[in-house]
């Protein structure tokens, strides 16, 4: 069945460093890969998504690389402050009903 | 702007008492989604609905049934709580077609004892 795994599931970052967030999917068929933020005590956003004819997106500090072949898929922030400390979910989406499968989320601390 | 809302965000019940988690959408979305959000184990999808009185088991369905009357209120029902159904409950909505951000609700914090 559909599956991703995240990896890792904690980050320590110093402020103005890069983070990267890595995940695998099992499902070639997987067709769109959005990442979405949780900040402590609130609701998951979608920070950024990507669709499986795109390689790479790019939104100001944060980016999205897809490699189909691989079956991977990752988050880049960079120049990271201590507003993006928060939890990170990326998700896989299969077939026409927009159902997710989410990863197990990064905890990323951005320490000033 | 998208808003949806749930109907407590803490809630305390007993093992073995029927349980009612209510989800609104106001923006008119076909799809809806509830789901269980425990540490390291992620976001685990309950069930969805992508119409009215529609609904599609997800990963995680036992213990658990939904109800979906109208197009704007997605119920989720405990039949008989127990305590490994203590977790945070997120209700979600998105449009219909794939590919499309879905929107959460603030979470239901349940512990059963």
């Amino acid at each position: 069945g559909e599956n991703v795994e995240q990896h890792p599931s904690t980050l320590s970052v110093q402020e103005g460093d890069s983070a990267v967030i890595k995940c695998t999917y099992s499902d070639s068929a997987s067709n769109y890969f959005p990442w979405y933020k949780q900040e402590l005590g609130k609701r998951p956003q979608l920070i950024i998504d990507i669709r499986s004819n795109v390689g790479e997106k790019k939104d100001q500090r944060i980016a999205v690389t897809l490699n189909k072949t691989a079956k991977h898929f990752s988050l880049h922030i960079t120049e990271t402050q201590p507003e993006d400390s928060a939890v990170y979910f990326c998700a896989g989406s299969w077939g026409a009903t927009n159902k997710l499968i989410f990863g197990t989320g990064t905890l990323l601390a951005v320490q000033p | 702007d998208v808003k949806v809302t749930q109907s407590s965000r803490y809630l305390v019940k007993r093992t073995g008492e029927k349980v009612f988690l209510e989800c609104v959408q106001d923006m008119d979305h076909e799809n809806m989604f509830w789901y269980r959000q425990d540490p390291g184990l992620g976001l685990r999808l309950i069930y969805f609905s992508y119409d009215v009185k529609m609904k599609e088991k997800g990963d995680i369905p036992e213990g658990y049934s939904v109800s979906r009357e109208k197009k704007e209120r997605f119920s989720l029902i405990l039949e008989s709580a127990s305590t490994n159904q203590t977790s945070m409950y997120l209700c979600a909505s998105s449009p219909r077609g794939s590919g499309d951000e879905q929107y959460f609700g603030p979470g239901t914090r349940l512990t059963v004892t």
